[in-house]
């Protein structure tokens, strides 16, 4: 499958703690974003990357949450101290141009 | 804040009729226009998407703009009960980087 993948596809964690996700694009694709997406709406932007650089980041996003792609080529997200509003599903898309190929996504539950 | 908005729905049609998916911007500036579907508990895929330059068609599907009125509308000729989803509606300024995306709209294709 040569497709976005990532992992966990579940985690389930408590108040406090800190969670990392990770997402592996597709090969040639320089472009990765991540969202969250809540249900009912629609994803929400928290960050772009080309190749290795972060140039953009949601005005939205806490300062709990950061994300790296050190290579270019996978990148994981963390979010520290999670809260039960962090409670979500956290989408990742790659993209060699304008379209955007998403993961299966990691579902998080804060207790 | 850019804001794109859709009806939430749901939308209900009869199987073999057209479904008409309507989505408007608020930023007058965006360049490019995304439609994508999402069935329940997956992710969201690509339909099509357009530039500020022109409608298209592709097979069932037509997606059309109008930028004095700044919406977007999708057309889904001959809709099938595989096509019962959600449809995302997104919008980029920047060609790559900020993506808005809607609430998106349930369809209902009853047969």
């Amino acid at each position: 499958d040569t497709g976005v993948s990532q992992d966990p596809r579940h985690k389930i964690t408590k108040r406090g703690q800190n969670v990392t996700f990770r997402c592996d694009p597709i090969s040639e694709h320089n472009r990765l974003y991540w969202y969250r997406q809540t249900l009912g709406q629609g994803p929400e932007f928290l960050t772009y990357f080309q190749n290795e650089a972060q140039l953009e980041k949601s005005r939205l996003l806490s300062d709990r949450f950061s994300a790296e792609r050190p290579k270019g080529s996978f990148s994981t997200l963390e979010i520290q101290r999670t809260e039960q509003g962090d409670s979500a599903m956290y989408l990742c898309a790659s993209s060699p141009n304008n379209e955007q190929f998403f993961g299966p996504g990691t579902r998080l539950t804060v207790l | 804040q850019k804001e794109v908005e859709q009806n939430s729905g749901p939308l209900s049609v009869p199987e073999g009729a057209i479904a008409s998916l309507n989505c408007t911007y608020s930023d007058r500036g965006s360049q490019s226009f995304f439609w994508y579907r999402q069935y329940s508990g997956k992710s969201p895929e690509l339909i099509m998407f357009i530039y500020s330059n022109g409608d298209k068609e592709d097979g069932r599907f037509t997606a059309q703009l109008n930028k004095a009125s700044q919406y977007v509308s999708l057309l889904i000729r001959d809709s099938q009960p595989s096509d019962s989803a959600t449809y995302l509606c997104a919008v980029n300024q920047d060609y790559g980087q900020n993506f808005v995306f809607g609430p998106g709209t349930r369809l209902s294709v009853l047969p």
